[in-house]
């Protein structure tokens, strides 16, 4: 089976720095996505790991563990458009497992 | 522009009908998937495709069905066998590249409300 283990929801300050976690168990692991969903709309692609270690795309980053079955999202300079949903997600070679999703708000 | 198209974008399902959703999309990857979100549940994973005339359940297939008859389209009904289908349903695809699994990186339409009359 496949389950995902994230925090529900997470509130930050403009400008700040936020990391969200993430762990998983899951048969057949290839590697952690993160992805970015704005209410109503559709999940866009942020990042993924398939090795050990730090993956940096402009103010966000992802991090992942594979010894402890972990990953981080790291989001920085926090801006009040970041307030989204962020899921992470397994990729189990054919498709991806989706956790429940981490509600952020960013206020002024 | 390349990507992909759901429609329609609200979808209104009676009693003991059937209804079927469309996907289409022009990036030429081959495999495709549906997923079903509900509040606060992510996303579930009903059927995926990874080539053309072959598809496999996923999570949560009962109560729906798939075809892929053309690699552009992966249409999903909604059977009556779906006792609760009001959800948001999201059509995603995916490139396979020599050296790499279909489900690194995923492209969502913008997704379809199913609701019940």
């Amino acid at each position: 089976g496949q389950s995902l283990e994230q925090p529900s929801e997470v509130t930050a300050v403009e400008g700040a720095i936020v990391q969200i976690n993430c762990t998983y168990q899951t048969s057949g692991f290839y590697g952690l996505s993160w992805y970015q969903q704005h209410d109503g709309g559709a999940p866009t692609f942020l990042s993924y790991n398939a090795l050990d270690g730090l993956e940096e795309t402009g103010r966000f980053s992802s991090f992942l563990s594979r010894s402890d079955s972990y990953g981080y999202l790291l989001l920085q300079e926090l801006q009040m458009k970041d307030s989204a949903s962020y899921f992470c997600a397994s990729n189990s070679g054919y498709a991806l497992n989706f956790g429940k999703g981490t509600s952020l708000l960013v206020t002024p | 522009d390349g990507g992909i198209t759901q429609s329609p974008k609200y979808l209104f399902r009676k009693e003991g009908q059937n209804v079927t959703l469309s996907c289409e999309q022009n990036l030429n990857h081959d495999a495709m998937y549906w997923y079903r979100q509900d509040p606060g549940q992510g996303l579930r994973l009903i059927y995926y495709s990874q080539i053309v005339n072959d598809f496999q359940k996923g999570d949560i297939a009962e109560g729906y069905s798939v075809s892929r008859e053309k690699k552009e389209s992966f249409p999903l009904t909604v059977t009556s066998a779906q006792k609760n289908p009001t959800a948001f349903y999201l059509c995603a695809s995916s490139p396979r590249r020599q050296g790499s699994t279909p489900g690194e990186k995923l492209f969502f339409g913008s997704g379809t409300q199913l609701s019940v009359l």
